[in-house]
């Protein structure tokens, strides 16, 4: 079935360095992709999405990468702060317009 | 704040038991997501309703059944309850029927003992 980075690795950061989450995506047909930000005990937070005719889009201290090639999804965050804490989703949209989420990546930044 | 509601925060209950959870969209929202998170499935796609109307269907059991009200709201019923429904479950709404920029509740904590 479809799967999108089934995985929950850490990821530890030095407060004030630029963090890089990665996301392997696996259907070459999909065509919107997002990231969320989930602190603990709250819902998914909306970051920033692209879409598969963009490689690159930026917002406010994030911006995402888009790999078509070798089906890679990244999330860098800028001078990451304690309030960045948190796990990050990738999902993609793929066939039926259904999200399908990965497992997830636990940021956590070190003072 | 996402500006989607969801209610209870918590609901602890009995196996065999029904329960009914319910989600207020984002004013503006048409479509209405319900989805299931647990530690070792992660997030999974239950149903969508767009509009009123049922629009896609993930790995919902036949025990779980959804409705959107005119109003927009939503309820997701769950009945005889199993321990392994013991799950975070989740509303978003988006503004349109095509997946993209999902807004998510807090969630309900759902426990079955």
């Amino acid at each position: 079935g479809e799967s999108v980075g089934l995985h929950l690795p850490t990821l530890s950061v030095q407060e004030g360095d630029n963090s890089i989450i990665n996301c392997a995506y696996s259907n070459s047909a999909s065509d919107y992709f997002i990231w969320y930000k989930q602190e603990s005990g709250k819902g998914p937070q909306f970051i920033i999405d692209i879409r598969s005719n963009m490689d690159k889009r930026q917002g406010q201290r994030v911006t995402v990468l888009l790999n078509k090639t070798v089906k890679h999804l990244s999330l860098q965050i800028a001078a990451t702060q304690p309030g960045d804490s948190a796990v990050y989703f990738c999902a993609e949209r793929a066939a039926g317009n259904k999200l399908t989420f990965g497992g997830g990546t636990r940021v956590l930044v070190k003072p | 704040d996402s500006g989607v509601t969801q209610t209870p925060k918590h609901l602890i209950t009995a196996t065999g038991q029904r329960v009914t959870l319910r989600c207020s969209p984002r004013s503006g929202d048409l479509s209405v997501y319900w989805y299931q998170q647990s530690l070792d499935q992660g997030l999974q796609f239950l149903i969508q309703y767009y509009n009123g109307e049922e629009r896609a269907k993930g790995n919902i059991l036949e025990r779980f059944s959804a409705q959107q009200f005119p109003d927009l709201h939503s309820e997701l019923n769950l009945s005889s309850l199993e321990l392994g429904d013991s799950a975070l479950y989740f509303c978003a709404s988006s503004a349109t029927a095509t997946n993209e920029k999902l807004f998510f509740g807090s969630g309900t904590q759902l426990s079955v003992l």
